[in-house]
């Protein structure tokens, strides 16, 4: 069955930068894309980006555009997303999300919180 | 882009009740809907796509409907593991991808 396992809570400073994981398996990690979604504590769901596994294009929500990068590591079936001149408003559970079948989402990762404060 | 309006951002109703989620496209997005719930902490679910299409396992009391820009979400007979927030998300313009704002459902 399909499993995406994302890495660890983190804490940063503003202007620092993260690296969130989200490991791949029970299927053919590079047939499909991952998209990245994020929700403020409080708020809305809010889609971040995605990235093909197979050719590594990627397409970014245009606020993140110049702050976020998307990648995958096919050796380890593992996306990552990271973000820079982190700001108190990126405070939020990021999650990675997939679907075999279409442009939405049946499987998900368990969601990392990233604190940024000073 | 295209914007993805949501209404109501609440909605308190009782168990049994019949309840209907709105979400109005910026432009048109041909059936290219899917419907989530959500329950605090926990990652979205999704509940429907192409608008009106039940995802396995999701219970026949919720449906979709809608074309063009407009579409609904209804829950026939409200259960207590109904209450959550939902949202839409279109997914037209793939791969770039908009949630509406979401509905809050709570008990009356």
């Amino acid at each position: 069955q399909v499993q995406l396992v994302q890495s660890g809570a983190e804490v940063k400073k503003p202007g620092a930068s993260v690296k969130v994981s989200c490991k791949a398996s029970g299927y053919t990690f590079t047939s499909y894309g991952i998209s990245w979604v994020r929700q403020a504590p409080g708020q809305g769901l809010e889609w971040m980006g995605w990235i093909s596994a197979y050719n590594g294009n990627t397409n970014y929500a245009q606020k993140l555009q110049g702050r976020v990068t998307m990648t995958t590591d096919t050796s380890t079936s593992t996306a990552y997303m990271e973000l820079r001149s982190l700001r108190s408003d990126d405070t939020a559970v990021y999650y990675c999300a997939m679907n075999l079948f279409g442009d939405y989402w049946t499987h998900w990762g368990q969601g990392t919180l990233v604190t940024v404060s000073s | 882009d295209i914007q993805m309006t949501q209404s109501p951002s609440s909605l308190s109703a009782s168990v049994g009740d019949r309840v209907t989620i709105t979400c109005r496209a910026s432009q048109g997005i041909s059936n290219s809907l899917a419907w989530y719930q959500q329950k605090p902490g926990k990652a979205p679910k999704l509940l429907l796509y192409a608008a009106s299409r039940l995802e396995s396992g999701v219970p026949s009391r919720f449906s979709g409907s809608g074309s063009g820009t407009d579409y609904t979400l209804t829950i026939s007979s409200l259960q207590p593991e109904d209450f959550a927030t939902y949202y839409c998300q279109q997914y037209y313009s793939t791969p770039m991808y908009t949630f509406g704002q979401g509905t809050k459902l709570e008990i009356k």
